[in-house]
């Protein structure tokens, strides 16, 4: 079974300082992750992937799989940043269904 | 390039009736999945339909069920509906590709039923 867990719904900070959304999965074979972003009234998008270890915005992720980690970071944080954030896992083959967290919510302060 | 597209944006139904939702997928993709997304919750696979054929299911019951057609537009017709049906239902087309393929999401149909 395929499961993501994302321990902060509502995560604040202030503008300039570093930022980390966690995110942990479970999985037994190798995952895909991915961290979508959904900012104030417009549609889900993909905001990166595992595989393709680019930095996005200022965001990364790396994939640690000792720890089933997959955690988004930013050294400083933006006001434009403030969005919900969803985890999503995808498994191996030909399905490619995707397993989301619940989401965590960040909001940056001025 | 025309981004995919959900129709209606918003829905209120009654307990026990049945409901279609639309989706035209982007230009391009021949991969369309369905998700429904309780509030609070993150988004729930339903279903997935490559080349008009399903093509993986999550833990929905057989009343939820789907269709392609042949210029990749899809449909989710969900029968009997129930209370715990209200969700905003979310459509995202895709080209499968080997290594993280990108979904494309619509803005969703908001369903409320009463």
């Amino acid at each position: 079974a395929q499961r993501v867990t994302q321990p902060e719904k509502l995560l604040s900070v202030f503008k300039g300082a570093p930022v980390e959304l966690k995110c942990n999965y479970s999985y037994s074979g190798s995952p895909e992750l991915f961290w979508y972003v959904q900012y104030s009234r417009q549609r889900l998008q993909l905001l990166l992937r595992h595989i393709s270890r680019e930095s996005i915005k200022g965001f990364t992720a790396d994939l640690n799989k000792g720890e089933t980690s997959f955690h988004l970071k930013k050294p400083f944080a933006q006001e434009e940043d403030s969005a919900m954030y969803y985890c999503a896992l995808k498994g191996g083959g030909s399905n490619y269904k995707l397993t989301f967290g619940k989401g965590t919510l960040l909001t940056v302060n001025p | 390039e025309t981004g995919v597209t959900q129709s209606p944006t918003h829905l209120i139904k009654t307990r026990g009736q049945q409901v279609t939702l639309r989706c035209s997928s982007q230009s391009g993709h021949n991969t369309v999945s369905w998700y429904q997304q309780a509030l609070g919750q993150g988004p729930q696979f339903i279903f997935q339909y490559y080349r008009e054929e399903e093509n993986g299911r999550g833990n929905f019951p057989p009343r939820f069920s789907g269709l392609q057609f042949p210029n990749y537009s899809s449909e989710l017709n969900v029968n009997a509906l129930e209370l715990d049906d209200s969700a905003l239902y979310l459509c995202a087309s895709s080209v499968p590709l080997d290594g993280g393929n990108e979904q494309y999401f619509g803005p969703g149909t908001r369903l409320t039923v009463t």
